[in-house]
């Protein structure tokens, strides 16, 4: 049903990049700014990016969002075992005139 | 900013799911107070939101089931949802939003089982 595509898993070593991407539609993040959810299991989801690229207070600087046409990524930099995690981008949809997720990203270390 | 929720977590199909989430240590008004589920193993999805002065927006493929209601004097807002089948079985978030979106305060959330 989620109107967003992610990959369903991305990895690295600890200290490497990961960037998992998030595609749409013109409906959605061709005119809507995305945000990015990071979800631990048995937790609630907590906000980790907002307005394609806002850091809340408490997400390092090595975190980063970027939002192109009607895709968007979020990139880890440093990978660290406090990382691993599932990662949801979310947009509103003018269309459905409602909030869409993504399909979700586990992020492992290696 | 402090989301506490609450509710029955067994239901029998046919039944109507209600869950309440009681918002604390901000501001109710001003804001978008949405309901979100996950169903065990899956993924997100948003079921709708609903503003200080009652004006609702739903999820269209859930719109037939489901009512957001909300009691400013208590700062409570709630979600029931009819009809329930196996399909329904998930885990239930409420959380604050911002227009477009923008979800930065989640409750605990609440696992909701329909099973005969």
């Amino acid at each position: 049903q989620s109107v967003l595509t992610q990959p369903p898993s991305a990895s690295g070593t600890p200290g490497q990049r990961v960037t998992i991407s998030c595609s749409g539609s013109s409906s959605n993040i061709g005119s809507n700014t995305v945000d990015w959810y990071k979800q631990v299991p048995g937790a609630a989801p907590t906000l980790f990016i907002y307005t394609n690229n806002q850091r809340p207070s408490g997400v390092p600087a090595r975190i980063s969002g970027s939002r192109s046409g009607t895709s968007a990524s979020l990139a880890i930099s440093g990978l660290q075992s406090e990382d691993e995690a599932d990662y949801y981008c979310a947009s509103w949809d003018d269309s459905l005139n409602g909030y869409v997720f993504g399909t979700g990203t586990k992020v492992t270390l290696l | 900013v402090q989301l506490q929720q609450w509710g029955a977590g067994l239901l029998k199909p046919s039944e109507t799911l209600s869950l309440t989430c009681a918002v604390s240590g901000d501001s109710f008004s001003g804001y978008f107070w949405n309901w979100i589920r996950q169903p065990p193993g899956k993924g997100l999805e948003w079921i709708g939101e609903i503003v200080h002065s009652g004006t609702t927006l739903y999820n269209p493929s859930l719109k037939s089931r489901v009512t957001i209601s909300v009691d400013t004097s208590k700062s409570h807002f709630s979600l029931n949802l009819t009809s329930v089948t196996a399909a329904d079985t998930a885990v239930y978030f409420c959380a604050r939003g911002e227009y477009g979106g923008l979800l930065d305060s989640w409750g605990q959330g609440t696992l909701v089982t329909v099973s005969s």
